[in-house]
Parts: structure tokens; C-alpha cells; sequence
């Protein structure tokens, strides 16, 4: 089947606006993963989600971050007042399960432009 | 919280030489080492993984070591392409939490 993909691939706004980004994991996988990269730098963790406990945010940077998940499908990576150093590519991964150490697929990211 | 650190940053090598990126993580409850390569513009995709009761692992050109008591793992690719030019992270998983800590990455240019 397909694997995880993700939207927009590019993003452009203006500081201050809100962004949502979207991400459709491997069917069947139960976690999903969010992580920014800035340019030229290793991936950030943002938050997971699996099947349907309570999300882990702890890395979120700001109140201004914000994912949800509806079940084991599309998940949705939301910046509200984006800032300038907002600016990075976002990606998404899913597994089969949390526990244990299972493979992380990645999407191809969405890069994100704040003016 | 787990922490890991990836050296090089950068590694310039000459076509079939080998290459050796080298890891060190923080938290050792950590039992899952996974490396990933990256391209230009795309994902990172998995190359290679090694669990910690396992102390080596080889794929074709690509192996893996990972040494628990010292809590460090290194990747070495052998006979090197042009095609393996790339960013590699090296990434850590288990212990306290269910996240994968990556490190910085390794720029590799394979010169032909």
C-alpha cells in the first residue's frame, strides 16, 4: 500500500496567521509521530499519539502548537500566530505499535515558510 | 531524558573507502538503535537497526555495532557509492519514554 503521506508540501504564510498541516499514516499502523526539522538540523520530537490514549506533547515548544489524531487515521498538526522561526520542515511518521522499538516510516515533510 | 550525540557532522570520503559515523546516547534503559538516511528533500527512510541484545549487525555494505557498556553505536559502510551520499542520523529508543531521540546528523559526500 502507499506509505505516509503528507500536506501541503510547501507551505507559505504570513507571520501571525494559523497553519494546519495534515498527515495520513500507513494503514494499520496505531502510532503516529510528529517532529520538526530545522534546516540543516536533526529532527525535533513534537508529540506522538497510539491508537487511543492520551497524546504525549511534551514536545511541543509553545501553547501555540497543537495535533490531533482521530483514531488511527489523519492526524493534524495545527500553529496558531505563526512566528518567523516557525519556519522548518514538519514530518510525520507512523509505526505499527510504541512499545518495543518498531520501524518509523516517514512522510516526504511539509516545509513551511513564515514571512 | 535521553540524549544523543552523533559524530561527524561532516565526512568526505573517496569512492570505495569506507565510512564511520559514531553515536553516543545517554539513557541506558535505551534497547532500540536505529540509523536512518536521508535525501535531499525526502524522509528520512530506515537503513538499518540493531536491538541491544544483539552487539552486531550487517546488511550487504552497511553494519552496525553497538556497545552497551560504553552506550555507543557507530554505522560503517563499506565499499561507498556515490548513491550513499546523504544525511545519516543516528537515532535511540526505550528507557523512559516511547520516543526516538535522533542525533544531529552526518552530511556524507562520496567522491567519485
Amino acid at each position: 500500500g502507499a506509505g505516509v503521506s503528507q500536506s501541503p508540501s510547501n507551505k507559505v504564510t504570513e507571520k501571525g496567521k494559523d497553519v494546519e498541516l495534515r498527515c495520513d499514516p500507513i494503514s494499520g499502523h496505531t502510532a503516529l509521530y510528529w517532529y520538526r526539522q530545522r534546516l540543516g538540523q536533526g529532527l525535533e520530537f513534537l508529540i506522538y499519539f497510539q491508537g487511543n490514549s492520551a497524546p504525549d506533547k511534551s514536545g511541543l515548544p509553545s501553547d501555540r502548537f497543537s495535533a490531533e489524531r482521530t483514531g488511527e487515521s489523519v492526524s493534524t498538526l495545527t500553529i496558531q500566530r505563526t512566528q518567523q522561526e516557525d519556519s522548518a520542515v514538519y514530518l510525520c511518521a507512523s509505526s505499527l505499535r510504541l512499545a518495543g522499538g518498531s520501524e518509523q516510516f516517514f512522510g516526504p515533510g511539509t516545509r513551511l515558510t513564515v514571512l | 531524558g535521553e540524549n544523543v550525540e552523533q559524530h561527524p557532522s561532516t565526512l568526505s570520503v573517496q569512492e570505495g573507502d569506507s565510512a564511520v559515523i559514531k553515536c553516543t546516547y545517554s539513557d541506558s534503559a535505551s534497547n532500540y538503535f536505529p540509523w536512518y538516511k536521508q535525501e535531499l528533500g525526502k524522509g528520512p527512510q530506515l537503513i538499518i537497526d540493531i536491538r541491544s541484545n544483539v552487539g552486531e549487525k550487517k546488511d550487504q555494505r552497511i553494519a552496525v555495532t553497538l556497545n552497551k557498556t560504553a552506550k555507543h553505536f557507530s554505522l560503517h559502510i563499506t565499499e561507498t557509492q556515490p548513491e550513499d551520499s546523504a544525511v545519516y542520523f543516528c537515532a535511540a529508543f526505550g528507557g523512559s519514554s516511547y520516543k526516538l531521540i535522533f542525533g544531529s546528523g552526518t552530511r556524507l559526500l562520496v567522491r567519485p
